[in-house]
């Protein structure tokens, strides 16, 4: 079975801080794992993929298969980050479905 | 492009009533089709997938069915609603084959 853990309900950090969203998975295959993002009043949206190696708005994430960890980072928070973030899994399946976390609400303060 | 449209974006029902919510899809064919709960403090769960039309997985035991009458139509439904079927529903799509899934703007159900 895969499962997904973010073990921050919420963080609270001060604007141009670093900032890390903890994401732990587990999985017996090799995962493809993704940030997804939900900004207020607006859709949940695909933030980045751990098989692009791309940075979106600052943030980036590695995959760690040593630790099954793909924490999201980013060097300088800034207020317009806060959103609710959620850390998802796709296995190997038929209908590419995906296993989310619970989620993170990050909350950057001025 | 592609569109995701849900209604109603609120409803408030009594327990035990039906439900009926929908999920349509423009701009795309035979897309993967997925109804999500988002509970207060338990992220998304996963309720079913379609991978096309009349074809429903489930994914957890529950009061709630889907179908997929057409091939960009999702429906959730409930023939008796439950308190615990309060809660943020959320409809997706995502191409065959392809992991990113695109997000409705939900539907905010209250069962009173």
């Amino acid at each position: 079975a895969q499962r997904v853990t973010q073990p921050e309900k919420l963080l609270s950090v001060f604007k141009g801080a670093p900032v890390e969203l903890k994401c732990n998975y587990s999985y017996s295959g090799s995962p493809e794992l993704f940030w997804y993002v939900q900004y207020s009043r607006q859709r949940l949206q695909l933030l980045l993929r751990h098989i692009s190696r791309e940075s979106i708005k600052g943030f980036t994430a590695d995959l760690n298969k040593g630790e099954t960890s793909f924490h999201l980072k980013k060097p300088f928070a800034q207020e317009e980050d806060s959103a609710m973030y959620y850390c998802a899994l796709s296995g190997n399946n038929a209908g590419n479905m995906l296993t989310f976390g619970g989620g993170t609400r990050l909350m950057v303060k001025p | 492009s592609q569109t995701i449209h849900q209604w109603p974006a609120t409803l408030v029902q009594p327990v035990g009533s039906p439900l009926s919510l929908e999920c349509t899809v423009e701009g795309t064919s035979n897309p993967n089709l997925y109804w999500y709960r988002q509970a207060a403090g338990r992220g998304l769960q996963l309720l079913f997938y379609s991978v096309g039309i009349g074809q429903i997985s489930s994914e957890v035991p529950q009061n709630l069915s889907a179908s997929r009458p057409q091939d960009r139509q999702f429906i959730l439904s409930s023939k008796k609603l439950l308190l615990s079927d309060s809660g943020f529903y959320l409809c997706a799509w995502g191409l065959a084959g392809s992991d990113t899934q695109y997000f409705g703007p939900g539907t905010r159900l209250t069962v009173l």
